[in-house]
């Protein structure tokens, strides 16, 4: 009864550091999503992927990249942090991208210094 | 611009008196969901409405859609000390086939004992 899993809980990065942060799905779900949660701002999206095989770009893309693995795994990979990625990161899936049901991972908490 | 205003954005009450928590857009959508979050997890999706008008309830919560589709109100009966989290609103829009999912910045809300 795993439904969505991310990986870690919590990181800490130095400026300049990269790190890539897992995700995976045990609902046989097609579309992943990457969100950051920032106080005030809300949820904003960052990746998703439609299905297997596709990528797009959401509505805050800059200094991330994705890679849909397969059906089950979505990361999200950070280049180059910044402190301005200081946020809590959400993985979510959907069985399609048309009807806004989304199940969440539990978040990962993560600091650049 | 929010596209999605929720209000109050905090708010603080006794156990076992009701509350309202407002969703409000310019915007006509498709559907509407209602997520509630707990400190350290990600949202946890309660109710979608689609139709302009629908009332759902979930044990003590009503959820309405506006008529035009453009607003909805979540009512909470005789709160709970377990009702005590960050409420959001989401809304589908769609534009000839393309689906966005939009995020309110949220209501927190305390229930005291």
């Amino acid at each position: 009864n795993a439904g969505v899993t991310q990986t870690p809980k919590f990181q800490v990065l130095k400026t300049g550091q990269s790190m890539t942060l897992q995700c995976a799905q045990d609902m046989n779900h097609n579309s992943m999503y990457w969100y950051r949660q920032d106080p005030g701002m809300g949820l904003r999206l960052i990746y998703y992927s439609a299905s297997e095989g596709t990528t797009d770009k959401g509505e805050v893309p800059n200094g991330y990249n994705v890679s849909r693995l397969n059906k089950r795994e979505f990361s999200l990979r950070l280049e180059s942090a910044a402190p301005s990625q200081t946020s809590v990161y959400f993985c979510a899936s959907s069985p399609t991208t048309t009807n806004g049901k989304l199940f969440f991972g539990s978040g990962t908490q993560l600091s650049v210094l | 611009t929010q596209l999605l205003e929720q209000s109050p954005q905090f708010l603080s009450i006794q156990e076992g008196e009701n509350l309202t928590v407002y969703c409000n857009s310019s915007s006509v959508f498709s559907s509407l969901q209602w997520y509630r979050q707990e400190p350290g997890e990600g949202p946890v999706l309660l109710v979608t409405v689609v139709t302009g008008g629908e009332v759902k309830k979930l044990k003590r919560l009503t959820f309405q859609f506006g008529d035009a589709r453009k607003d909805s109100s979540l009512h909470i009966t005789a709160a709970q000390p377990g009702d005590t989290g960050l409420y959001l609103c989401a809304g589908t829009i769609s534009n000839f086939g393309n689906e966005k999912l939009t995020f309110g910045t949220g209501t927190r809300l305390t229930i005291i004992p």
